[in-house]
């Protein structure tokens, strides 16, 4: 089941505050989230896991409720290097034993001068 | 640099052909992933494989296949190809597929199916 991330797109001026949100409907075992630019490929930023600390990429961090089966990832004092999409992910074991990923929608942030 | 190398970068083919991308993990990791992602959409998770074996399915299609060799290479094949097809083909590594394992994306293979 694909997580809902919100907003779908977001708009900051640099220096400003941004919170994009991850929701699924499942029981949450992990959240991963990364951040593609245009053109280039997905960088992993962090992993929470279900019982875990929340984790933080330089100014960028992330929580995990695992009662609310929801992941917030705050980003503080945005920069200009921080525009992107944003994709959260969250899995589940196959019957083989492997835990697959299944992204969001993404949240694609703009930061403008 | 993720260390996960993609071939080719851009392809350009026509409809009914078949077509195989290529990947190579990163040095120890020994799962590989294979993403699609079409215009302006999300990653949509196709198949994964641990040590040569397959360990997972996404929605892919039948007329894609994929296998992992002995030296943990992986490669994509897509047969039968339509216009549909169109999109970059990611393909990612982790040293084992837990959940606590970050996946490393290569830098794609743009498929144009013309």
């Amino acid at each position: 089941q694909q997580p809902v991330q919100s907003p779908q797109a977001v708009i900051l001026r640099e220096g400003e505050d941004a919170v994009i949100n991850c929701s699924s409907s499942k029981a949450l075992y992990s959240v991963h989230w990364y951040r593609q630019k245009h053109g280039e490929a997905p960088v992993f930023l962090m992993i929470l896991l279900k019982g875990g600390e929340q984790m933080r990429h330089e100014k960028i961090s992330a929580s995990f409720n695992e009662k609310k089966q929801q992941s917030s990832l705050y980003l503080t004092a945005s920069q200009l290097s921080y525009s992107g999409t944003y994709f959260c992910g969250t899995g589940a074991y196959s019957g083989a034993g492997s835990y697959q990923l299944t992204f969001g929608k993404g949240t694609k942030l703009s930061v403008i001068p | 640099d993720s260390g996960v190398t993609q071939t080719p970068k851009h392809l350009i083919t026509a409809t009914g052909q078949r077509v195989t991308l290529r990947c190579s993990p990163r040095s120890g990791d020994l799962s590989v992933y294979w993403y699609q992602q079409s215009l302006d959409q999300g990653l949509q998770f196709l198949i994964q494989y641990y040590n040569g074996e397959e360990r997972a399915k996404g929605n892919i299609l039948e007329r894609f296949s994929a296998q992992q060799f002995p030296d943990l290479h992986s490669e994509l094949n897509l047969s039968s190809l339509e216009l549909g097809d169109s999109a970059l083909y990611f393909c990612a590594s982790s040293p084992s597929p837990d959940r606590e394992m970050a996946q490393y994306f290569g830098p794609g293979t743009r498929l144009t199916v013309t």
